[in-house]
């Protein structure tokens, strides 16, 4: 069973506005990390952040983390209709395994 | 380019047929990594190399799935009499060294279809 839970599961927003995707997790982590996913495609890594991080920054994006809560949030400022994919957060707990979450489905309309 | 590329990328098979899908992970890459995705989820953990060495098959789901990255680049994940179950979207993934930090390149996946 995976580890992570994302929420929403589906998101449509229009292009400019911004997209918030949540993900909780079960168990201690070492890191985070979050996907991204093209209809058809392979995943593309976008961030990684460590457990004893608390926010991360990386363009337009903005990750921060809650180890209180077992929780993570990526944030999408002024999306683009190209940010339309399947978003994907993902633990590492130790070892050699990366566990995934369901996804969280993003439309951006133009 | 210098990607992660699988092959084939579709593969469509009887119930009961064995089928072989190729991972070409980036020259260098220590770590690899396969996947199943199944429609509408996350990709689940199946297996990990390291180098020739597969430190973790703990995903596999049965003794049917079988990997091998004999010469510690080019992997193979060898499915026996497969079932419907088995339909599925199978990624492979590529890290330089260690699977705790390194970013982990994906191929496009090869989509498997078991009638």
């Amino acid at each position: 069973s995976q580890q992570g839970e994302e929420d929403p599961q589906a998101l449509s927003i229009q292009e400019g506005e911004n997209a918030t995707m949540n993900c909780s997790y079960k168990t201690s982590i070492n890191n985070l990390q979050w996907y991204r996913q093209n209809s058809g495609r392979g995943l593309v890594h976008l961030i990684l952040i460590r457990s004893n991080e608390r926010e991360k920054h990386s363009g337009r994006l903005r990750v921060t983390l809650d180890t209180s809560k077992k929780s993570s949030s990526l944030l999408i400022t002024a999306s683009r209709a190209a940010d339309t994919a399947s978003y994907f957060c993902a633990s590492y707990t130790g070892g050699f395994k990366t566990i995934f979450g369901a996804g969280t489905r993003l439309f951006v309309k133009a | 380019g210098a990607g992660v590329s699988q092959s084939p990328r579709y593969k469509v098979a009887k119930r009961g047929q064995d089928v072989a899908l190729r991972c070409d992970p980036i020259s260098g890459h220590v770590s690899l990594f396969w996947y199943q995705q199944a429609l509408g989820q996350g990709p689940e953990f199946l297996t990990y190399f390291q180098n020739e060495a597969q430190l973790d098959k703990s995903g596999l789901p049965s003794d049917r799935f079988f990997a091998e990255r004999p010469e510690g680049s080019v992997s193979t994940l060898k499915i026996q009499r497969t079932q419907q179950e088995d339909s599925a979207v199978y990624l492979c993934a590529s890290s330089l060294a260690r699977p705790s930090t390194d970013t982990q390149y994906f191929g496009p996946g090869t989509r498997l279809t078991v009638l």
